[in-house]
């Protein structure tokens, strides 16, 4: 059964940086189109980030783009999301997801990692 | 960018039948994917291509798409079917992936 498991999340202050990420444990990482979605407390779901499963093609949240950086290793099996000049509206629970083969829609989920911004 | 609009909360008695619409300009031009998230959950995808099941998902779950509006039909509704529901699609315009706002289900 594959498995994402985010990390890295915290406590930063605005306009500070962080670096979550997502372990996979599979030996088919390299073949996924992976996805950061976000999930402020008590709100809904936002889509943040896309990369290809061979890391040629990105793709940002307008929210976003221009502050955070979606990147993968392949050959650590891990996903990351670098956040810089973090607002507290960025502040929310990151869940790193998998797009289902050939489709548009996201077929396997981790379990968030939490990030929060405040002084 | 493109709005996905749903209804904040939905509610029906158990065994009747529980519609969730998501309003879109055109959607019935895209594909429309459901997931359900319960409290403390990740979503789990329970429509996906507007009207397809992944296997584990019961029939009582279905779906449409046209014109304006796509539609999750949850039918003989359960107390174990209360939970948050997103619609989604890929706006290829913008190369962006869209969720709706979100509707509450409540078995009441």
């Amino acid at each position: 059964q594959v498995q994402l498991v985010e990390s890295g999340g915290g406590l930063v202050q605005p306009g500070g940086s962080l670096r979550v990420s997502c372990a996979a444990s599979t030996s088919t990482f390299d073949t996924y189109d992976l996805h950061w979605v976000r999930q402020a407390p008590g709100k809904g779901l936002e889509w943040v980030a896309f990369i290809r499963f061979d890391g040629n093609s990105k793709f940002y949240a307008d929210s976003v783009k221009g502050r955070f950086t979606i990147s993968r290793d392949n050959s650590q099996n891990t996903l990351y999301l670098e956040m810089s000049s973090l607002r507290p509206d960025d502040m929310a629970l990151y869940y790193c997801a998998k797009m289902k083969e050939r489709k548009w829609y996201f077929d396997l989920w981790g379990r968030g990692t939490l990030v929060t911004v405040s002084s | 960018s493109y709005v996905l609009t749903q209804p904040p909360s939905v509610s029906e008695a158990p065994g009747q039948t529980a519609k969730i619409t998501c309003g879109g300009n055109d959607i019935g031009s895209k594909t429309v994917h459901w997931y359900q998230q319960k409290p403390g959950q990740a979503p789990v995808v329970v429509v996906y291509d507007d009207s397809e099941r992944p296997s584990g998902i019961p029939e009582r779950f279905s779906g449409s798409n046209s014109g304006d509006t796509a539609t999750l039909t949850i039918s003989r509704v359960e107390a174990g079917d209360e939970a948050d529901y997103y619609c989604q699609v890929y706006d290829s315009y913008s190369a962006q992936y869209v969720f709706g706002t979100g509707t509450k289900v409540s078995v009441l």
